[in-house]
C-alpha cells in the first residue's frame, strides 16, 4: 500500500489567499484525522472523520478553516483567507477503525503564508 | 488545554547509553498510549504502544512503562544509537478515538 498521501508537499502563498490541502487515506481505513504541528502545541488535532462524517471539529482554530471528506478516499483542509500565523506543517492520518491500533501519517504539507 | 505533556523539549545522550523520554497526561479516561518517532521532512511513524491494562511493553531496544496512578509514561531506548536521533511524540487515546499528542522531545544521540 502507498500509505497516506498528502499534496502538495510544500505550499507558499500570500496572506489572504485560499489554500487547499489534500489527503488520500490508506484504502480500507475508515477514520481520518487532520493535525497541525507547531512548536508551541506539538501535534494539534484539528478535526477527525469517521466513515466520511466529521465527528469532532473542536480543534479547528477558527471559521477560516474548513474540512471535507466527500468520499472514503479523499479529504481536503481549506484555509480561506490564509494568515501568516497559519504557517505550519499540516499532517493527515488514517486508522483502521476495526482495530484502532495506530494512526498512519502522511508526509505532511509545509505551509508558508507570507 | 494540553492533555498530553512532554516537558523536556530536548535530550542528548551518548551512543550506547539509555535514553529516557517522559510523558504526562491529565485525562484518566485515556486507555491506550503510543509513541511516535519523527524524522525531519517526514510524517510521524509508529514506534510502540501500551494498553492501560499493562504497565510495561517491550519491543527490542524500546520499552514503554505506564504508571496510571501518576498518569505518567516513559519510553526507554537501550542501547541508544545515532539513528535514534529524531523527535519523539507521546500520544493517548480513549476508545480508539481522538488521538492526543504531546509537544515532542527532540532526542540527539551523540556518537
Amino acid at each position: 500500500d502507498a500509505g497516506v498521501i498528502q499534496s502538495p508537499r510544500h505550499e507558499v502563498t500570500e496572506m489572504g489567499q485560499e489554500v487547499t490541502l489534500r489527503c488520500k487515506p490508506i484504502s480500507g481505513h475508515n477514520s481520518l484525522f487532520w493535525y497541525r504541528q507547531t512548536m508551541m502545541r506539538g501535534l494539534e488535532l484539528l478535526i477527525y472523520f469517521n466513515n466520511n462524517v466529521p465527528i469532532d471539529d473542536s480543534g479547528m482554530p477558527e471559521d477560516r478553516f474548513s474540512a471535507k471528506m466527500p468520499n472514503a478516499s479523499f479529504s481536503t483542509l481549506k484555509i480561506q483567507p490564509s494568515e501568516p500565523r497559519d504557517s505550519a506543517v499540516y499532517f493527515c492520518a488514517s486508522i483502521d477503525g476495526s482495530t484502532n491500533e495506530k494512526l498512519f501519517f502522511g508526509s505532511g504539507t509545509q505551509l508558508s503564508v507570507l | 488545554d494540553q492533555q498530553v505533556k512532554q516537558n523536556s523539549p530536548s535530550l542528548s545522550v551518548q551512543e550506547g547509553r539509555i535514553s529516557i523520554l517522559n510523558c504526562d497526561y491529565t485525562n484518566s479516561m485515556f486507555d491506550y498510549f503510543l509513541w511516535y518517532k519523527k524524522y525531519p521532512a517526514e510524517g510521524p511513524t509508529f514506534l510502540i504502544s501500551i494498553s492501560s491494562i499493562k504497565d510495561k511493553n517491550e519491543d527490542g531496544r524500546f520499552t514503554v512503562f505506564l504508571n496510571k496512578s501518576a498518569k505518567h509514561l516513559s519510553l526507554h531506548i537501550v542501547p541508544s544509537q545515532p539513528g535514534d536521533s529524531a523527535v519523539y511524540f507521546c500520544a493517548a487515546s480513549y476508545s480508539g478515538n481522538q488521538f492526543y499528542f504531546g509537544t515532542g522531545t527532540s532526542l540527539t544521540v551523540i556518537p
